[in-house]
């Protein structure tokens, strides 16, 4: 199973929106509403901020929301703060009742 | 509150075994499905397995199949994994991971496996 395709980097400056993509097959983000994305911090464990391609878990930001067409997946960060810096991972289940990750995606604030 | 500490992890030879443990608590472990995941050093995430609440459905991926097994033990809230025939390549940081609406609601601080002569 090859992990999902997202961009190696995304930046933007303080108060813009950023969208990171997640380009998956019709084997996995094409066909099932499965998507999830993670944020990840330096040396820490990775955190939920979106599942089931919109739905923030509770306690996350507003200002991330998801949505998806045909196999790419997208997350849209607005309003970037600092602390949304960091890495950031899509996954997906798949039609081999497995799950697949993104190959991540550093995002900087300028 | 709701918590997964990973324990087990140490430096093992190629060809070795070892032993990974999650215990869980602040929440009712039977209920849920647990995953295992994986970072190499420098790398991104990997997904290696998942266990369903009654331990009947497993699943894993392609780079440990056959040589890794997944259990739990729902009397001790502990999930396992119990890895055989280790890789350099296994090496990495083991996080054990609720699967609560999706995998990974909720993750343990990791366990860091050294696979090297």
């Amino acid at each position: 199973q090859s992990a999902l395709t997202q961009p190696a980097s995304v930046s933007g400056s303080p108060g813009q929106s950023i969208t990171i993509s997640c380009t998956g097959t019709s084997s996995d983000v094409g066909t099932y509403n499965y998507v999830s994305w993670y944020q990840q911090h330096p040396g820490k464990a990775p955190k939920l901020m979106i599942y089931d391609v919109t739905n923030r878990p509770s306690g996350v930001s507003n200002r991330f929301s998801g949505s998806k067409s045909g196999n790419t997946a997208s997350l849209t960060i607005s309003g970037l703060q600092a602390e949304d810096e960091g890495d950031y991972y899509c996954s997906s289940y798949t039609s081999r009742n497995t799950y697949v990750f993104g190959t991540g995606t550093t995002v900087t604030v300028l | 509150q709701v918590q997964l500490v990973e324990s087990g992890g140490e430096l093992v030879k190629p060809g070795g075994s070892l032993r990974l443990s999650c215990a869980a608590s602040g929440f009712t472990f039977s209920d849920y499905y647990m995953s295992w995941m994986r970072q190499a050093p420098g790398k991104g995430l990997e997904w290696v397995s998942y266990i369903s609440n009654n331990g009947h459905t497993i699943y894993y991926g392609d780079s440990v199949k056959g040589r890794f097994t997944i259990s739990r033990d729902n009397a001790k809230n502990s999930l396992y994994l119990q890895m055989n025939n280790l890789r350099a390549e296994d090496t990495a940081v083991y996080y054990c991971a609720r699967d609560g609406g999706a995998p990974g609601d909720v993750w343990g601080q990791g366990t860091t496996v050294t696979v090297s002569s």
